[in-house]
């Protein structure tokens, strides 16, 4: 079956350390690729997303992905991250074939604590 | 943000009652979902509609039903509601299957 896989489930970090949370996904077919944010108390907002073109994808807030299809990874990035990005972030995959349903498979999400 | 609204927002009710859920959108957007979100499981898809009338079945879709008569309206129903259904469901919607989905501030949910 499909699935996505985020490593970290937990991430503590202080003010201006960098970031990096793991995505990856088990669909050797073509994807969509996203990353939403989760800010407390509030719905999902997207972050970035990827359809195709250059693998390196720049959101908002300074936030950035990586697609690496050979490693069926898209990984999120931040060089220096801010109190404010404390959060929950899901990555999502939109797997292409499956229909004209526009089916995401959302991963576990990552907790994340910025420390001011 | 996207005009997408859900009510209630927060509901408390008691087992075995049923319990509609609403979603409302004034985007025009063909597809529309209903996720629950549960800790350590991230998003699940319930039921979601391509159009109209045109509804199906997601991953979670066992004690819910759904119904679409008009583009912005997408109803959730938990027929007999049980504790399991204890959740934050959110609605989502987007403009074709392939693009992303924008998500509505969610209804929290307490079956007692």
């Amino acid at each position: 079956a499909q699935s996505v896989s985020q490593h970290n489930h937990h991430v503590i970090l202080s003010e201006a350390a960098s970031l990096e949370l793991g995505c990856n996904y088990s669909y050797g077919g073509t994807v969509n690729l996203f990353w939403y944010v989760q800010y407390p108390g509030q719905h999902l907002q997207l972050l970035l997303k990827y359809f195709s073109g250059d693998p390196l994808v720049k959101g908002i807030k300074g936030f950035e992905a990586e697609f690496i299809k050979s490693k069926f990874s898209f990984n999120l990035r931040k060089p220096s991250v801010q109190w404010s990005d404390t959060a929950e972030y899901f990555c999502a995959v939109k797997p292409y074939g499956s229909g004209n349903t526009g089916k995401l498979i959302f991963g576990q999400g990552t907790t994340l604590q910025v420390k001011p | 943000d996207a005009g997408i609204t859900q009510s209630p927002r927060h509901k408390v009710t008691e087992t075995g009652t049923p319990v509609t859920l609403r979603c409302h959108q004034t985007e025009n957007h063909r597809y529309m979902y209903w996720y629950r979100q549960d800790p350590g499981h991230g998003l699940r898809l319930i039921h979601y509609s391509y159009g109209v009338k045109d509804t199906d079945k997601g991953e979670v879709s066992d004690g819910y039903s759904v119904s679409r008569s008009k583009t912005e309206d997408f109803l959730l129903t938990l027929e007999s509601a049980t504790s399991s259904q204890t959740s934050v469901y959110f609605c989502a919607i987007s403009l074709q299957s392939d693009y992303e989905q924008y998500f509505g501030p969610g209804t929290r949910l307490t079956v007692t």
